[in-house]
């Protein structure tokens, strides 16, 4: 059962642009969120994390917006540069449950120069 | 420094095989993690070591092994593959064994089994 999803398998973009990354979840339990960047043939990297206890949290162009009562986080980046594309993953974790973390199947974003 | 390194960057083994990958990290992390990702899929966990003890195994088949030498290093032997478990192997690793804490990832092995 997928907990964390992202509706969106792709986005494309004009640079200079905003990109908008949605995410949804089930489990009201979860606690921290993050997003996570990936290039081909590469590991995912870390790009921004939220506590549930906020409501965004921003790092230079990237902000993280999380409406917990829809269970939704989105991922803005300002403006969008053409080293963004990549495929973006948010994950999600709740406290007991050890260090697992949830991802969602990804959204590939381009940003089309 | 966060890098996670992990080697071989690709491998490819028969059915008979025995192969291990490597993970390392000098972070000074006390948490590694062993993922498992298919193509346009999400990364799926396998293993879990806190301070060098296994913590969570999640249903993993037995021809995959972990091992954590140290708090450096962790390893994933391999016996006896399916080509089903052709995938991209990541290792991550995080500051300690909590949910609050993010995990870094090294490059991956892409695993074929032939």
């Amino acid at each position: 059962d997928q907990q964390v999803k992202q509706n969106s398998p792709s986005l494309s973009v004009q640079e200079g642009r905003i990109s908008i990354l949605n995410c949804d979840y089930t489990n009201s339990m979860f606690d921290y969120f993050l997003w996570y960047k990936k290039y081909p043939a590469e590991g995912p990297t870390f790009l921004i994390s939220i506590s549930s206890i906020k409501d965004k949290n921003e790092d230079g162009r990237f902000t993280v917006f999380l409406n917990k009562s829809a269970k939704h986080l989105s991922l803005h980046i300002v403006p969008s540069q053409p080293g963004d594309s990549a495929v973006y993953f948010c994950a999600a974790s709740q406290p007991n449950t050890g260090n697992q973390f949830y991802f969602g199947t990804g959204t590939s974003l381009t940003v089309i120069p | 420094d966060t890098e996670v390194t992990q080697t071989p960057k690709h491998l490819v083994m028969g059915m008979t095989n025995k192969k291990s990958l490597k993970c390392e990290q000098h972070m000074g992390h006390r948490a590694m993690y062993w993922y498992k990702q298919k193509a346009k899929k999400p990364p799926e966990l396998m293993f879990v070591y806190s301070y060098e003890k296994l913590s969570i195994n999640e249903s993993v088949p037995s021809r995959f092994s972990p091992e954590c030498p140290n708090s450096s290093l962790l390893n994933l032997h391999l016996h006896a593959l399916q080509p089903e478990d052709s995938a991209l192997y990541l290792c991550a690793s995080s500051q300690g064994p909590s949910y609050s804490y993010e995990q870094y990832f090294g490059p991956g092995t892409r695993l074929t089994v032939t």
